[in-house]
């Protein structure tokens, strides 16, 4: 397996722009997590879904933020407007969840620079 | 909700010395406790990690304990090398009713040949 495969792995916008980012998880998963990462705020989860129903999106920063996961191996996070203060690198990560916990597995990244 | 409090945020050690790094959890529920490095650039990637059923864990020349009733948890690495550099996080999650993996803030590891 490929492993978890974000796109693109760079993104420089203009602010007031529509972003999006890509996340295919690994095949057979049941999870997917969207983080954002940051130097100030470190590694803060976005939104998680679990079976591609939206479990807790309660770490979305603003309703300028949306996620959407149609079938079990695709995923995108929406930024409409992009400001400035959106510039993070954005990590989806997805994990076959068990009793007791399991492993997440890390996408490379996208770093989204908005100008 | 959960809450993952790490420290130090930084940790310089000399190359053969031991490093520890803690956290402590908000959630009784929380019952899975996995270690992420991240390297400059590059993804977090599990490195060790724990269940609430067990205390201790090691892996070579990484451990991680457990203290359910105190809500923390330690990771413990001996006879550190530069590779070991890096950023290194905890986190939390309740397991099956939820996946939902929350991280603390990181810490810096430093290794000085």
């Amino acid at each position: 397996d490929a492993g978890v495969i974000q796109s693109p792995r760079h993104e420089v916008t203009e602010m007031g722009q529509e972003v999006t980012l890509r996340c295919k998880p690994i095949s057979g998963h049941n999870s997917l997590f969207w983080y954002r990462q940051t130097m100030m705020r470190g590694l803060e989860l976005l939104i998680y879904f679990n079976n591609n129903v939206p479990i807790d999106d309660s770490g979305m920063p603003e309703d300028r933020f949306s996620a959407k996961m149609p079938n079990a191996s695709f995923s995108t996070l929406k930024i409409q407007p992009s400001e400035p203060r959106d510039s993070a690198v954005y990590f989806c990560a997805s994990s076959f969840l068990l009793p007791g916990g399991t492993e997440a597995f890390f996408g490379q990244g996208t770093r989204l620079t908005v100008v | 909700g959960e809450n993952v409090e790490q420290h130090p945020s930084t940790l310089s050690v000399q190359e053969g010395d031991s490093a520890v790094i803690k956290c402590t959890y908000s959630d009784s529920a929380s019952n899975y406790f996995p270690w992420y490095k991240q390297e400059l650039g590059k993804r977090p990637q599990l490195i060790i990690d724990i269940r609430s059923n067990v205390g201790e864990k090691k892996d070579q020349r990484i451990a991680v304990t457990l203290n359910k009733t105190a809500k923390h948890f330690s990771l413990h690495i001996t006879e550190t090398q530069p590779e070991d550099s890096a950023v290194y996080f905890c986190a939390a999650s309740k397991g099956s009713n939820t996946g939902k993996l929350i991280f603390g803030q990181g810490t810096t590891l430093q290794v000085k040949p």
